[in-house]
């Protein structure tokens, strides 16, 4: 069955920094999707990436759907306090499945 | 408009004990997640529901595990014969099956604790 694997399962950063955590499928999307789950919260849906090749920025945060589309990344550029949470990507076939999240901590 | 809900939002059992966890998921969605998650951890897959047709059971990790969808609205994952392990929060989401983009809304989650 399909299989979502992220790297890294920890990112710690010092706020300022720049980081990218990536998802990788076994098998081909239709489409991936980000999520962010901050501590003691449920996730939310982040952003949709259908398109080979796409990339989409959202303020301080860029997503790319690979060409093959059989992977994805986040890029955080400046990162924030705000930032602190879990990072889900989540990849579509005929369901959706989730990658075990990269958590992210920031050193203020 | 109303989101995804879930009851009840704490549960407290003894281990052997069977619960019931129930969700509403929005209006409209015909489609319908369970995951687990326990703590610090990622999410697991449990079962996912489909408008009407048979629901991929793939993610259960026992047969102490079981789900329903009435109606193809509100569902109710039970678990029998509790065991500690089971200890984690439950979270149900929704989605629709078309459009452009298909979002999971998530609920607020079930903490699950098995004493």
């Amino acid at each position: 069955g399909q299989q979502v694997m992220q790297i890294p399962q920890y990112q710690h950063v010092q706020e300022g920094e720049d980081f990218t955590t990536y998802c990788n499928s076994s098998t081909t999307l239709s489409n991936i999707q980000w999520y962010k789950q901050r501590p003691g919260g449920h996730p939310v849906f982040l952003i949709q990436l259908v398109k080979s090749g796409e990339v989409k920025k959202q303020k301080r945060l860029t997503f790319q759907f690979g060409e093959a589309k059989k992977n994805s990344s986040l890029h955080i550029t400046a990162t924030q306090t705000t930032d602190v949470g879990t990072y889900f990507c989540a990849g579509h076939d005929y369901k959706l499945s989730f990658g075990a999240g990269t958590t992210v901590t920031v050193r203020a | 408009g109303a989101g995804v809900s879930q009851s009840p939002s704490n549960k407290v059992t003894e281990k052997g004990k069977d619960v019931e966890l129930r969700c509403d998921p929005i209006s409209g969605h015909t489609a319908l997640y369970w995951y687990r998650q326990s703590l610090g951890q990622g999410l697991e897959f449990l079962i996912y529901f489909q408008g009407n047709s048979a629901p991929d059971k793939s993610g259960l990790p026992s047969d102490r595990f079981s789900a329903e969808r009435t109606g193809g609205s509100v569902s109710t994952l039970t678990i029998q014969r509790t065991q500690q392990e089971d200890s984690a929060v439950y979270l149900c989401a929704s989605s629709t099956s078309s459009g452009t983009t298909i979002e999971q809304y998530f609920g607020p989650g079930t903490r699950l604790t098995v004493t």
